[in-house]
């Protein structure tokens, strides 16, 4: 299993430009979510998913957009990119039943916004 | 909300000395409480993990500890050592299966030879 994969690795955007990061997982989970960590701020949730066509907004979602069309699939979209989503940008994923809270993480994605 | 404090913010220790990394959490529904790893450059993962109706939890030289009365969950690391270093996330969650965790601001830890 790849487990949790993000792309790109790195990217930097124009203020204004749009872009989508792309997250997969082969591991059958039913949830996946979307982090941003800050320098010294921990992760913030952006959205989640409990299930394809099923998705909801975390803590920061404002900028933001999901879309889970497959249980595979959970891709983060930028509409407007602004300084202020400078981040580095986790997707993750867990099982969720029977007591299986762990998350599976995915390598990250290092987004400025210049 | 929910809301999680994490302290300290830095943790710099000799190798074979403990570390203790302290959480308080706000929200008394909270019953989830996992720690999560990151090394530098690299993705964050679940160390080990205790649920509301357990005390203290241990794997080999990590525990865990949990007050609920108090709301607070401790880190233990025990004969640290240089590969311990790393930063160290505390979060919390009132649900079970699906996460929607709190995360602390984190730690970072530093393990000197």
């Amino acid at each position: 299993n790849a487990g949790v994969t993000q792309t790109p690795k790195f990217r930097i955007l124009k203020i204004g430009q749009s872009m989508t990061l792309q997250c997969t997982q082969d591991m059958n989970h039913n949830y996946m979510y979307w982090y941003r960590q800050d320098p010294g701020m921990g992760l913030k949730l952006i959205y989640y998913s409990v299930g394809a066509g099923i998705t909801d907004k975390g803590e920061v979602p404002n900028g933001y957009n999901v879309s889970r069309s497959t249980t595979e699939d959970f891709p983060l979209r930028l509409e407007l990119a602004a300084p202020s989503q400078t981040s580095v940008y986790f997707c993750a994923s867990s099982y969720g039943q029977g007591g299986t809270e762990k998350l599976f993480f995915g390598s990250g994605t290092q987004l400025s916004v210049l | 909300g929910e809301n999680v404090e994490q302290h300290p913010s830095t943790l710099s220790v000799q190798e074979g000395d403990s570390a203790v990394i302290k959480c308080t959490y706000s929200d008394s529904a909270s019953n989830y409480f996992p720690w999560y790893k990151q090394e530098l450059g690299k993705r964050p993962q679940l160390i080990i993990d205790i649920r509301s109706n357990v005390g203290e939890k241990k794997d080999q030289r990590i525990a865990v500890t949990l007050n609920k009365t108090a709301k607070h969950f401790s880190l233990h690391i025990t004969e640290t050592q240089p590969e311990d270093s790393a930063v160290y996330f505390c979060a919390a969650s009132m649900n079970t299966g699906f996460q929607k965790l709190v995360f602390g601001t984190g730690t970072r830890l530093l393990v000197s030879p």
